[in-house]
């Protein structure tokens, strides 16, 4: 079952900060976070586990909270490089064994000058 | 280090025709996968494989075979392809669980 993410765009200035949710109506595992800028593949950022973790790659950080089934993403001081559409990733089973990743349906972000 | 490899990058068919996409990591992935990605619509699952051998459905898997040949190469067809199957074509590697999903360019897809 495909994760839900919000909102569906946000357009932003730069140095402004934003959040992007991610949630699901399964219990959680683990939650994978990707960006994909226009026609190009999308890149692997990070994946938060079970235990409420926090983690970054650049000034992107995410949370993960798996009683609330959702994750968020947190991009601070926001540069023209962070536009793109960010994807969550959930696997479909809660074991160790992940199986099949299914995402959401992307949150586009706009970074203007 | 190539990564994941798809061929071809653009391809335009006739409706009822057939087609192979191919796919090829040279990371030694035990996992593979195919994505479909239509405006709006995200990445959405054809076909999987967790290992040389094995195969299994995603979320939008009518429509589509799939072959894994070896641990490197992982092939979708389309037997008769139909307008709906227009769509960006993604293949993606990983080494297992909880790692990191590497896709490759993309296949754009036209089918008139």
């Amino acid at each position: 079952q495909q994760p839900v993410q919000s909102p569906q765009a946000v357009i932003l200035r730069e140095g402004e900060d934003a959040v992007i949710n991610c949630s699901s109506s399964k219990a959680l595992y683990s939650v994978h976070w990707y960006r994909q800028k226009h026609g190009e593949a999308p890149v692997f950022l990070m994946i938060l586990l079970k235990g409420g973790e926090q983690k970054g790659h650049e000034k992107i950080s995410a949370s993960f909270n798996e009683k609330k089934q959702q994750s968020s993403l947190y991009l601070t001081a926001s540069q023209l490089s962070y536009s793109g559409t960010y994807f969550c990733g959930t696997p479909t089973r809660t074991s160790s064994n992940t199986g099949k990743l299914i995402f959401g349906q992307g949150t586009t972000l706009q970074v203007k000058p | 280090n190539a990564g994941v490899t798809q061929t071809p990058k653009f391809q335009v068919l006739k409706t009822g025709q057939s087609m192979t996409l191919q796919c090829a990591q040279d990371m030694n992935h035990n996992s593979m996968y195919w994505y479909r990605q239509d405006p709006g619509m995200g990445l959405r699952l054809i076909y999987y494989s967790a290992s040389e051998g094995t195969t299994d459905k995603g979320e939008v898997p009518n429509g589509y075979n799939v072959s894994r040949l070896n641990k490197r190469e992982f092939s979708l067809r389309l037997e008769s392809a139909a307008p709906s199957q227009t769509s960006v074509y993604f293949c993606a590697s990983r080494i297992g669980s909880d790692q990191p999903q590497h896709f490759g360019d993309g296949t754009r897809l036209s089918i008139l």
